[in-house]
């Protein structure tokens, strides 16, 4: 079964860093890129950060751009997320999720349960 | 970056059909995907491209797309489809990035 695991959430103050894992199971990771997105409580989803399967690309949200950054061990099977400089704005349960491309189009086809961060005074 | 609209919440009778929308500018050049999230669990992928589903989401699920809008269908509504959908698509004015839209409440009568 194919599954993915989120770990490195917590409570942390303003201004602080984290960094979020994400490990898989049961794919080829090397062959997808990955995708990280949130979800505020109470809140709709939003994309984040994105990185292509070698890992030498990568994009961001403008919400979290020069403070975030996405990377990926494809030895070991890992995706990364770095939040620095954290914000009572990026508190959320964060997924990460497998990015498939099709014929024509893509989209994220497997989902973690996510890890959540809580940015508090 | 660009922005996808929803309806925050329709209803729907057991066993009919319920059609829920996503407008944004980025549909004209981009296919939507839609999520399907319950509470307390991770999305779930129902819908992406033209009209395709992931293995195991359940044939009443489809979709269509005209314009700068897209849509899915729910046709037989069950208690078990009562969630909150998102649609999603890559964004029109920044390459590789990606939007979702604000979500829709399905409630099941």
């Amino acid at each position: 079964e194919v599954q993915l695991l989120e770990s490195g959430g917590g409570v942390v103050h303003p201004g602080e860093s984290l960094r979020l894992s994400c490990i898989d199971s049961g794919f080829f990771f090397t062959s997808y890129a990955m995708t990280w997105i949130r979800q505020a409580p109470g809140k709709g989803l939003e994309w984040v950060a994105g990185i292509s399967e070698s890992g030498d690309i990568t994009y961001y949200a403008d919400s979290v751009k020069g403070r975030f950054t996405i990377s990926r061990d494809n030895l070991n099977n890992k995706l990364f997320l770095q939040l620095n400089s954290l914000r009572a704005e990026d508190a959320a349960l964060y997924y990460c999720a497998r990015h498939t491309y099709f014929d024509d189009s893509s989209a994220f086809d497997i989902w973690g349960p996510g890890t959540m961060v809580t940015v508090s005074s | 970056s660009s922005e996808l609209t929803q309806d925050p919440a329709v209803s729907v009778a057991l066993g009919q059909t319920v059609r829920i929308t996503c407008q944004g500018d980025s549909l004209r050049s981009y296919y939507a995907s839609w999520y399907q999230q319950k509470p307390g669990q991770a999305p779930l992928l129902v819908l992406y491209g033209k009209n395709n589903r992931p293995a195991g989401i359940p044939a009443r699920f489809s979709g269509s797309s005209s314009g700068n809008a897209a849509s899915l269908t729910i046709t037989g509504a069950q208690a078990e489809d009562e969630a909150d959908y998102y649609c999603n698509s890559r964004d029109n004015s920044a390459n590789h990035n990606y939007v979702f839209g604000s979500g829709t409440k399905v409630t099941v009568l």
